[in-house]
C-alpha cells in the first residue's frame, strides 16, 4: 500500500528553536508538498518540490524553508519557531501529471510554546 | 486570484438522510476540481475529481459531485449518510495545471444516530 510517512505525530517546541519536520514517501513520486492546516482556513501551501534539489514557494512560505536531497524525502524547516507557527502540518506527494491525486501523510501537530 | 469557498462550516444530518456539501470556485478556465475527506487524526483521502466530460462524477464510498459551470459550483452529494461519514470535507481546485491545489476552508459533517 502506498505510504507517506511523517516522522512525528505530535511535537512541542519552544519559541526560537529550529524545528525539522520530516516526510518520506515510498511511491517514487516526483512532486512533494507541505501544507499547514488551521481551523477555518483549510489547507495552505507552504512549499513544494518538483524534483530533487528543486523547490518552489507556495502561498505562505515566510518563516519556513525546505530541503529535498533525496527523491523520497522532503523536509520542512522552521528556522526560528514562533507561536504563530503552531499548527497541523501535512505532507503530500503525487506523481507527475496534471490532476493526479495527492497522497497525504497523517500530519504533525506542532505546538510552539 | 483563484479561490475556493465552502460556505458551510458545520453540517449535521441524521443517519440515512441525504447530504449535499457546497463548493464554489473562482477560476478563469475550466478547472480541475477535487473533493477530499479527512477523518479524525488522519490525512486527506481523495473522494472524487473532475477534469472534463460528464459533469456528474462518481467517487468512492457512494459519493458523487456535479460540476455546474454556470454557477461555478462543484457540490458533493450522497443519497444516504452513514455514521462513518462523519469527517471534514475539503473542496479543492488545481491551479494552472501546476499540481498545486487551492483548498476551501472545509465543512465538518456531524451524523446524528
Amino acid at each position: 500500500d502506498v505510504k507517506v510517512t511523517q516522522s512525528s505525530r505530535y511535537l512541542v517546541k519552544r519559541t526560537g528553536e529550529k524545528v525539522f519536520l520530516e516526510c518520506v514517501q515510498d511511491m517514487d513520486h516526483e512532486n512533494m508538498f507541505w501544507y499547514r492546516q488551521d481551523p477555518g482556513l483549510g489547507l495552505r501551501l507552504i512549499y513544494f518540490s518538483y524534483d530533487v534539489k528543486m523547490k518552489e514557494k507556495g502561498d505562505i512560505p515566510e518563516g519556513y524553508s525546505v530541503s529535498r536531497e533525496k527523491k523520497e524525502r522532503f523536509s520542512l524547516i522552521l528556522e526560528s519557531a514562533s507561536t504563530n507557527q503552531t499548527s497541523m502540518y501535512l505532507c503530500a506527494s503525487t506523481t507527475a501529471g496534471t490532476g493526479e491525486k495527492l497522497f497525504f501523510g497523517s500530519g504533525t501537530q506542532l505546538s510552539v510554546l | 486570484a483563484q479561490s475556493v469557498t465552502q460556505p458551510d462550516i458545520h453540517i449535521t444530518v441524521s443517519e440515512g438522510a441525504s447530504l449535499e456539501l457546497r463548493c464554489n470556485y473562482s477560476y478563469g478556465a475550466t478547472p480541475y476540481l477535487f473533493w477530499y475527506v479527512q477523518s479524525p487524526g488522519q490525512g486527506l483521502q481523495l473522494l472524487l475529481k473532475y477534469f472534463s466530460g460528464d459533469t456528474l462524477v462518481q467517487g468512492i464510498k457512494g459519493f458523487e459531485a456535479e460540476f455546474k459551470r454556470s454557477q461555478s459550483s462543484f457540490n458533493l452529494r450522497k443519497p444516504s449518510v452513514h455514521w462513518s461519514d462523519a469527517a471534514e470535507y475539503f473542496c479543492a481546485v488545481e491551479v494552472d495545471s501546476s499540481y498545486k491545489l487551492i483548498f476551501g476552508s472545509g465543512t465538518r459533517l456531524l451524523v446524528r444516530p
